[in-house]
Order: C-alpha cells, then sequence, then structure tokens
C-alpha cells in the first residue's frame, strides 16, 4: 500500500501569493492532519479533518485554510504569503479522528521570498 | 512552561551502547506518546507508541511511559551508526472541543551515535 503521499515537494513563491498544497493519506485513513515545521522545532499543529468536517484547529492566522474531499484527500491553502511562512509542511494521515498512530508524509519544502 | 519538553542534545553515544531519551509533558489530559525519528531534510517516521504505564518493547527500541510522574523515555539497544537523527517525542492531546485530536511535538533530540 502506498503512504502518504504530498504534491509538490519543493516550492518556492514570492510574499504576498497563494499556495495551495495536497496531500493524499493512506488507503482507508479517514483523518488528515496538517503540520507546521520550522528550522529546529518540532511540528505545529494546523488543522485536523475527519470526514471532510474541520475537528480542529491550531493556532495559525485565517490566512490558512482547509479542506478535505469526498475521497479524504485534502489541501491546504495559504493566502498572502510572508517570508515567516517558509517551513515544512506536513500531513499526517491517521484511520480515525482519535488519539491514534498518525504517519507523515514526505512534506512540502516551501519557500517565501 | 512548555507542553512536551526534550533536552535538544546532542547526545553523543558510541557505536553499540544503549541511548536514552527523555520527554516530560505538562497536560494531564494527554491520552497516547509516540516516539518519531526524523533524519536530517526528511519527514518524522513513526517508530514507537505507548498508551499505557509501563515498557513497550520492539525490536531495539523500548518505550517507557509513566503518567504520574509525566515522563516518557526511549531506549535504543545496540545503537547504529544508521541511529544517528532528531528523535521526536509527540503527545496526543485531545482538543478543547472534545471532537479532535493534535500531536504535540517537543523539539527533539538530536543522537550521534559514534564508530
Amino acid at each position: 500500500d502506498a503512504g502518504v503521499t504530498q504534491s509538490p515537494t519543493h516550492l518556492i513563491k514570492t510574499r504576498g501569493q497563494h499556495v495551495t498544497l495536497r496531500c493524499s493519506p493512506i488507503s482507508g485513513h479517514k483523518s488528515v492532519s496538517w503540520y507546521q515545521q520550522v528550522l529546529g522545532q518540532g511540528p505545529q499543529f494546523i488543522f485536523q479533518y475527519y470526514e471532510k468536517e474541520e475537528r480542529g484547529r491550531g493556532n495559525f492566522p485565517d490566512r490558512f485554510s482547509a479542506r478535505q474531499f469526498p475521497n479524504y484527500s485534502s489541501e491546504l491553502n495559504v493566502n498572502a504569503l510572508l517570508l515567516g511562512d517558509s517551513a515544512l509542511y506536513l500531513c499526517a494521515s491517521s484511520r480515525g479522528q482519535g488519539p491514534t498512530e498518525a504517519f507523515f508524509g514526505q512534506g512540502t519544502r516551501l519557500t517565501v521570498v | 512552561q512548555k507542553e512536551v519538553e526534550q533536552n535538544s542534545g546532542p547526545l553523543s553515544v558510541p557505536e553499540g551502547a544503549i541511548a536514552s531519551l527523555n520527554c516530560t509533558y505538562s497536560d494531564r489530559g494527554s491520552q497516547s506518546f509516540f516516539w518519531y525519528r526524523q533524519y536530517s531534510g526528511k519527514s518524522p517516521e513513526l517508530i514507537m507508541s505507548i498508551y499505557s504505564n509501563g515498557d513497550k518493547e520492539d525490536g531495539r527500541f523500548t518505550a517507557q511511559l509513566n503518567k504520574a510522574s509525566q515522563y516518557v523515555s526511549l531506549l535504543i539497544r545496540d545503537s547504529q551508526p544508521s541511529d544517528s537523527a532528531t528523535y521526536l517525542c509527540a503527545v496526543n492531546i485531545l482538543h478543547l472541543t472534545g471532537t479532535a485530536s493534535k500531536l504535540t511535538f517537543g523539539t527533539g533530540t538530536r543522537l550521534q551515535v559514534t564508530l
């Protein structure tokens, strides 16, 4: 079975632009969460989606939004990019919405210039 | 106080030795605990999960949980150079809304296994 897949793997954007990151969870997993990891820090929780509904949101501005599709894949959107948005964006797939194991994709490295 | 705390290291151990990685957490409502390994430039890889007090062994890895002390650790036996990586402790805390859960990570401990 394929693991969690994310696209693109690398991205360079200019301040003020918009970006869309994509994630396909492990087959059979219905929960997708998004995390941001900056250098030297642990991943920070952005969103959790389960059964196409937002179930939790971390301390991120409204410029960040996400959605989950009927096939459980997900998109993370970031508007009005700032230099500080440069980070590794990670998608985590888990079977249910509760405190179960989560598996990460390879991540999208976003650089804002 | 940080929600999840780890010593950033680096922790240096010789090849074949036991590496001991430690983590404390602040939320007594935490329900599940995980260790991830992250190589430089890569994404975190789940290596251990533990849900109840005591020890859990998987190959060369042993996770230990003590909820009363709010402490979780990871032991790596017979350390190999390929174990050199950053180890992230993650705690699953039920979201305030009660309908979601999120992983809260420590900053990670960098492990160096020397020849």
